[in-house]
């Protein structure tokens, strides 16, 4: 049982470039989400789904895309690529909306924007 | 909406010695609350959480949190910490309520430290 992976591991990306970030689960979650990870800051919620075909805003979605075309993957685009967007990014599933079952967190890309 | 205070950013402990996390988060009518551990340049894992019931809640290694209403507090605690306890601590709330859907807000976090 695979869980929630991410690829890339590590990225580094030049200025304007763009990216996408992929994320699969083999869980049959519903929910998906995409947060980033600053020092200090905790985690910040990009965009989530609650289902296939279903996705919406979380805290800071700007500069970022996403689409949910299958239950099991949910990619996270980067367009335009800035240096406020080095972060390290997790992806996790979910049972239920409320989280109430837990979050299972894939094991992270970082990134590196220069 | 929701907010999490953790108010130690960072815990150093010696090894053996207990250790508390306080955690804080605004208050609600109903909610669910949660502490997961990220050990380095790992993900985070579900550590233990509370959904209603018992307040005192425990993980399979030896922590343990209590839910209080009154002072909205979820503190962590071990009674004995070991260096394979090194790790960032996350408390995390959501509203519990019966929507499809209520965030899950997560605190800033706590390094925890444990020296031989």
């Amino acid at each position: 049982n695979a869980g929630v992976t991410q690829t890339p591991k590590f990225r580094i990306l030049k200025i304007g470039q763009s990216m996408t970030l992929q994320c699969t689960q083999d869980m049959n979650h519903n929910y998906m989400y995409w947060y980033r990870q600053d020092p200090g800051m905790g985690l910040k919620l990009i965009y989530y789904s609650v289902g296939a075909g279903i996705t919406d805003k979380g805290e800071v979605p700007n500069g970022y895309n996403v689409s949910r075309s299958t239950t099991e993957d949910f990619p996270l685009r980067l367009e335009l690529a800035a240096p406020s967007q080095t972060s390290v990014y997790f992806c996790a599933s979910s049972y239920s909306g409320q989280g109430a079952h837990g979050y299972t967190f894939g094991s992270g890309t970082r990134l590196t924007v220069v | 909406a929701q907010s999490v205070t953790q108010l130690d950013s960072q815990v150093p402990v010696f090894e053996e010695a207990p250790v508390e996390l306080r955690c804080n988060y605004s208050s609600s009518v109903s909610v669910y609350l949660f502490w997961y551990v990220q050990y380095p340049n790992q993900g985070l894992q579900l550590l233990l959480k509370y959904l209603s019931g018992s307040t005192l809640v425990e993980s399979i290694n030896g922590f343990e949190a209590e839910f209080n209403k009154s002072q909205t507090s979820f503190h962590l605690r071990k009674p004995s910490v070991h260096i394979s306890d090194t790790a960032e601590y996350f408390c995390a709330v959501s509203d519990g309520s019966e929507t499809s859907y209520d965030k899950v807000i997560f605190g800033p976090g706590t390094s925890l430290s444990v020296i031989p």
